[in-house]
């Protein structure tokens, strides 16, 4: 078990330019998520993938992200035109099934829009 | 869909104190509650979990309370010690959705 690994580890990236993060699940994990988190808040559902199929989508996602998981392995997370307000640290997290089972968390992605 | 209050926002005890953060849920449908433990700059980690069928789950200092009448569910840190010191979150998932949503988290301060 390698855990879930998340790429990059920071981004600093001008207003309005657009970014793309990676996340590797753990390889028997069939479910991958994405949370964000700002500081002094829990971590806020984005997103959800089962296999490759995206099951849910949060309202507060904005037309400008969008997710993918072409092969049910690894995930991206592209934000287009990036705001000041995208600043954040996004978390993708990953998870057995059936049933409910814990989330294995990545070290996450720290964003900062400038 | 579900929310999840948690408090309180900040907890400091003395080492070798005990520990009680309490969440409640909106979702009467949630049947799995885990709990994370995120230190300063590291990820999120499961330290215990409950699912609807039991009322209480025990792991050492560690345990768990769930009140599914009220909708409430505790974690309860027995003999503190400065490595406890964190963020600690709660979280609910509703079944058959598998999203878990998190409370804003309780950050316990363990003074030695």
């Amino acid at each position: 078990d390698t855990g879930v690994s998340q790429d990059p580890r920071h981004k600093i990236t001008k207003r309005g330019q657009n970014v793309t993060f990676r996340c590797d699940p753990i390889s028997e994990h069939n479910r991958l998520y994405w949370y964000r988190q700002t500081l002094g808040q829990g971590p806020e559902f984005l997103t959800y993938f089962q296999n490759e199929a995206q099951l849910e989508k949060s309202r507060l996602l904005s037309d400008r992200f969008s997710a993918e998981r072409p092969k049910g392995s690894f995930s991206t997370l592209e934000i287009q035109r990036t705001e000041q307000g995208d600043s954040a640290m996004y978390l993708c997290a990953s998870s057995l099934t059936p049933l409910n089972s814990p989330l294995h968390f990545g070290n996450g992605t720290r964003l900062t829009v400038t | 869909g579900e929310n999840v209050e948690q408090h309180p926002s900040t907890l400091s005890v003395q080492e070798g104190d005990s520990a009680v953060i309490k969440c409640t849920y909106s979702d009467s449908a949630s049947n799995y509650f885990p709990w994370y433990k995120q230190e300063l700059g590291k990820r999120p980690q499961l330290i215990i979990d409950i699912r609807s069928n039991v009322g209480e789950k025990k792991d050492q200092r560690i345990a768990v309370t769930l009140n599914k009448t009220a909708k409430h569910f505790s974690l309860h840190i027995t003999e503190t010690q400065p490595e406890d010191s964190a963020v600690y979150f709660c979280a609910a998932v509703p079944g058959g959705s598998y999203i878990p949503t998190f409370g804003r988290g309780t950050s316990l301060i363990v003074h030695p």
